[in-house]
């Protein structure tokens, strides 16, 4: 079965650090598509970033960045020079073949001043 | 361009009643999904969709039917309320290919 795991449940950052969230994820396919999504206070679901797991080169989006190790089957997301407005639940997720989207249980990331 | 839209945002429910929550998308997607969001797991799959008329169980699908008529509507319905039905929903869409999902703002349930 195909799933995904993320071990901290919680993390704090100082504003203006570097914060890494971990990801990893179990599959027997070879092509698929990973994301990391953010769920502010808001609850609305906002797609970060995402990454083909055909591509070698590692997805980046402005101050978030990942790193992709495919063989090792990881996939953590770095937010540079956190803000305020990171804080924020963050959700790894995996699609391959198959229609469905499989989440991990995320990861709950406050920024302190 | 309205996106993902649902309704309703809140509803509190007795246990024993029905209700049917709708989702709507404006953006011609072919995929629909509800999921129900709970303390410390994530996201689960209910239902989905591949295309109008068509549906399939997801994770959790025990409790909940679903009907696509429209491409452009998703339909979550329960047919009688149980407290174990207590949860955020949320409605997300998507285009062909592996696309990223497209989410509603969620509504949230509580059944009593």
């Amino acid at each position: 079965a195909q799933t995904v795991t993320q071990s901290q449940p919680e993390m704090s950052v100082q504003e203006a650090e570097t914060v890494t969230l971990s990801c990893t994820y179990d599959t027997s396919e070879n092509n698929y598509y990973l994301f990391w999504y953010k769920q502010p206070p808001s609850r609305q679901m906002i797609l970060v970033i995402r990454q083909e797991a055909y591509k070698q080169q590692n997805a980046t989006e402005n101050r978030f960045s990942v790193n992709f190790q495919k063989a090792a089957k990881s996939f953590s997301l770095k937010i540079s020079d956190s803000q305020l407005g990171d804080t924020a639940m963050y959700f790894c997720a995996f699609i391959s073949g198959t229609y469905k989207y499989i989440f991990g249980t995320g990861t709950r990331l406050k920024v302190l001043a | 361009n309205a996106g993902v839209t649902q309704t309703p945002k809140f509803r509190v429910l007795k246990t024993g009643q029905s209700m049917t929550l709708l989702c709507a998308q404006d953006m011609n997607h072919e995929y629909m999904y509800w999921y129900r969001q709970d303390p410390g797991m994530g996201l689960r799959l209910i239902h989905y969709s591949v295309g109008e008329g068509t549906t399939a169980k997801g994770e959790v699908p025990d409790g909940y039917n679903v009907s696509r008529l429209k491409k452009q509507n998703f339909l979550l319905g329960l047919e009688s309320a149980a407290p174990s039905q207590t949860s955020v929903y949320f409605c997300a869409s998507r285009p062909g290919g592996a696309g990223e999902q497209y989410f509603g703002p969620g509504t949230r349930l509580t059944v009593t």
